[in-house]
């Protein structure tokens, strides 16, 4: 079957660094999206990944490596808006998402 | 009005009752979504809508119905839910569905149902 592997909650300081773990097993593979989703709002696109390596944008980069199944999503200088939930999805061969049940951040002082 | 727009943003409902959820999106987008969303679990994508043209439905039953008159417009018509219907309805768009690339889901901040 297919499925997506994430953290259920996440703890991190203010300022520091926090990586998000997201391990997939999908039929076939068509790219790697990271969304974030504060507590009653929309869930908003991060990234997308669909080649080995490292995306960087701003204070977020989001990582793929096919081979293990495997992507995480690191927040740099991390500010109290970060606090939210982190939706891992992968895409199948049939161009399918296919969701984590999402990652909750919370950031402390 | 930009991006995509539900309503009503809270409904409660008792088993019986009948209503609609209204989904709105300004962005020239092609293709529709509806999804539930559970607390702790994976979104479940419920139907979807390419140029107007229903292409997916998830076994969903019957009580949820959906709509989609034009490309800009999605509608999901509720009748005789359960109390395990409650949930976040959460409406996307992207460009088209199923496509290669990025092809960005763009969602509305969701319609809370209470079945009672």
């Amino acid at each position: 079957g297919q499925n997506i592997d994430q953290p259920t909650e996440m703890t991190a300081t203010e300022g520091a660094i926090v990586q998000i773990n997201c391990t997939y097993q999908t039929s076939g593979f068509n790219g790697l999206f990271w969304y974030q989703q504060h507590a009653g709002e929309a869930p908003t696109f991060l990234s997308y990944n669909v080649l080995d390596g490292l995306e960087e944008k701003g204070r977020f980069s989001s990582f793929l490596s096919r081979s293990k199944g495997y992507s995480y999503l690191l927040l740099k200088e991390l500010q109290m808006k970060d606090s939210a939930s982190y939706l891992c999805a992968g895409r199948d061969s049939n161009y399918q998402l296919i969701w984590g049940a999402g990652t909750k951040l919370i950031i402390k002082p | 009005e930009t991006g995509v727009t539900q309503t009503p943003r809270h409904l409660v409902m008792g088993m019986t009752n009948k209503k609609s959820l209204k989904c709105e999106q300004h962005l020239g987008h092609n293709a529709m979504y509806w999804y539930k969303q559970s607390a702790k679990k994976p979104l479940e994508l419920m139907f979807v809508y390419n140029f107007k043209e229903q292409t997916e439905n998830n076994s969903v039953p019957s009580r949820f119905s959906p709509e989609c008159p034009n490309s800009s417009h999605l509608f999901l018509h509720l009748h005789t839910l359960q109390p395990e219907d409650s949930a976040l309805y959460l409406c996307a768009s992207s460009q088209v569905a199923s496509s290669s690339g990025a092809n960005v889901l763009t969602f509305g901040a969701g319609s809370r149902l209470t079945v009672l």
